[in-house]
């Protein structure tokens, strides 16, 4: 069975700092992507970025990066320069080709400090 | 974020109610989803729907009952909820249904009293 873990139910950090949310996950298929989308208070549930897992490169978007470390199975996500507005909820997911089903993470709940 | 949307996007009812909850999406794609999720849980995939056809239930009670018109248009219909079925719901669409990008609606917040 293909598990997602989120290891962080809650994370705060200063504005303007860099901050690393973790996930893991456990599967046997070759392929599949990998996503972390973002539920801000408003309650819509946003994509931030996509990772495919037979790309090496690391997918980045803006200020928003992963460390995809396929063989350790790990998909962690970096926020440089933090903003207030990067406040939510962070839920990593995953997708195999095979399968219409995403498997979700439980959350990691950021905070951005003023 | 226009591409989903979701009506209403806040719902009261009583348990001897019957209600329908409305999703409608404009990217073109061709299977759609509802989601619940409620406190402290994660997401639980409730139905899919690929080319209008239902291909999942996930041990959903019958007092949730899905249809799907068109590729566009998802409705939840919704009659004689318990109280414990005050959630989020959440609609999303993708290109295809498998494991692609999902993009979600806004969501109905519902409360059963």
């Amino acid at each position: 069975a293909q598990t997602v873990t989120q290891s962080q139910p809650e994370m705060s950090v200063q504005e303007a700092e860099t901050v690393t949310l973790s996930c893991t996950y456990d599967t046997s298929e070759n392929n599949y992507y990998l996503f972390w989308y973002k539920q801000p208070p408003s309650r819509q549930m946003i994509l931030v970025i996509r990772q495919e897992a037979y790309k090496q490169q690391n997918a980045t978007e803006n200020r928003f990066s992963v460390n995809f470390q396929k063989a350790a199975k790990s998909f962690s996500l970096k926020i440089s320069d933090s903003q207030l507005g990067d406040t939510a909820m962070y839920f990593c997911a995953f997708g195999a080709h095979s399968n219409y089903q995403l498997i979700w993470g439980a959350g990691t709940k950021l905070i951005i400090k003023p | 974020e226009t591409g989903v949307t979701q009506t209403p996007r806040h719902l009261v009812m009583g348990m001897t109610n019957k209600k329908s909850l409305k999703c409608e999406q404009h990217l073109g794609h061709n299977a759609m989803y509802w989601y619940k999720q409620s406190a402290k849980k994660p997401l639980e995939l409730m139905f899919v729907y690929n080319f209008k056809e239902q291909t999942e239930n996930n041990s959903v009670p019958s007092r949730f009952s899905p249809e799907c018109p068109n590729s566009s248009h998802l409705f939840l219909h919704l009659h004689t909820l318990q109280p414990e079925d005050s959630a989020l719901y959440l609609c999303a669409s993708s290109p295809s249904y498998q494991g692609e990008t999902q993009y979600f609606g806004p969501g109905t917040r519902l409360l059963v009293l």
